[in-house]
């Protein structure tokens, strides 16, 4: 149980292009799930925390308009990168917390390696 | 200062060994505690998760928290190679916001 999906695994896109990554979970409602950037060799940032149905809660220096947040469902929140530049290359990965579960863990996606060109 | 520090490694030990990982925290009001283990390119997996001061057990893993100290542990005992790995400790305060502070994460190789 508890199970995140991502999709894509892995995108390349040219820079100025915009880029939509989903997270689903596939067995559990979600309501809230949390996007985070990985560098190499480095720990988790937390990007923004999503609720469904409601606007997503940025971290301090976050782009909101640059990464945008939609939690449409309880089972499905999407990343968009718009007008990717190559400094946005970087792991993403997201997470979801979900009201049958303990409440205090949170299960993460498998990742999605952007790479912007 | 960091809220939750953990020293990046990297740790090498031979296969069969017991492992100790460790992470300290500044923030007395952290209430839950979890360790992540993440293998190259790959998301974050849930490996344990405690709440309260004490030792929690899961077959080869045992978790350890100190709220006194602010210290929590994580033990891996007849370590294996399939354990190399990246161990986050994460931590989280009371209410709903379920955000996490992340440890920087511990890289473990365990050589055959």
């Amino acid at each position: 149980g508890a199970v995140v999906s991502q999709h894509p695994s892995w995108v390349i896109c040219k820079s100025g292009t915009s880029v939509k990554i989903e997270c689903r979970s596939l067995d559990f409602q979600a309501t809230t799930m949390f996007w985070y950037r990985q560098f190499p060799k480095q720990s988790l940032m937390l990007m923004a925390t999503s609720n469904e149905g409601s606007k997503a809660t940025y971290e301090q220096g976050v782009e909101k308009d640059k990464f945008l947040i939609n939690h449409a469902s309880l089972t499905l929140s999407t990343l968009t990168v718009t007008s990717a530049h190559p400094e946005d290359s970087s792991f993403y990965i997201c997470s979801a917390q979900g009201p049958g579960l303990a409440g205090y863990e949170q299960y993460f996606g498998p990742g999605t390696r952007l790479t912007v060109t | 200062q960091k809220e939750v520090e953990q020293d990046p490694g990297p740790l090498s030990v031979p296969e069969g060994a017991i492992v100790s990982l460790n992470c300290t925290y500044s923030n007395s009001a952290f209430q839950y505690f979890m360790w992540y283990r993440q293998y190259s390119r790959k998301g974050p997996e849930l490996l344990m998760y405690t709440y309260s001061s004490g030792n929690k057990e899961d077959g080869r893993f045992t978790a350890q928290v100190d709220k006194s100290s602010k210290y929590i542990s994580l033990f891996i005992r007849d370590s294996q190679p399939s354990d190399s790995a990246t161990y986050l400790c994460a931590m989280k305060r009371p209410g709903n916001t379920g955000k996490l502070i992340f440890g920087q994460g511990t890289t473990l190789q365990v050589k055959p």
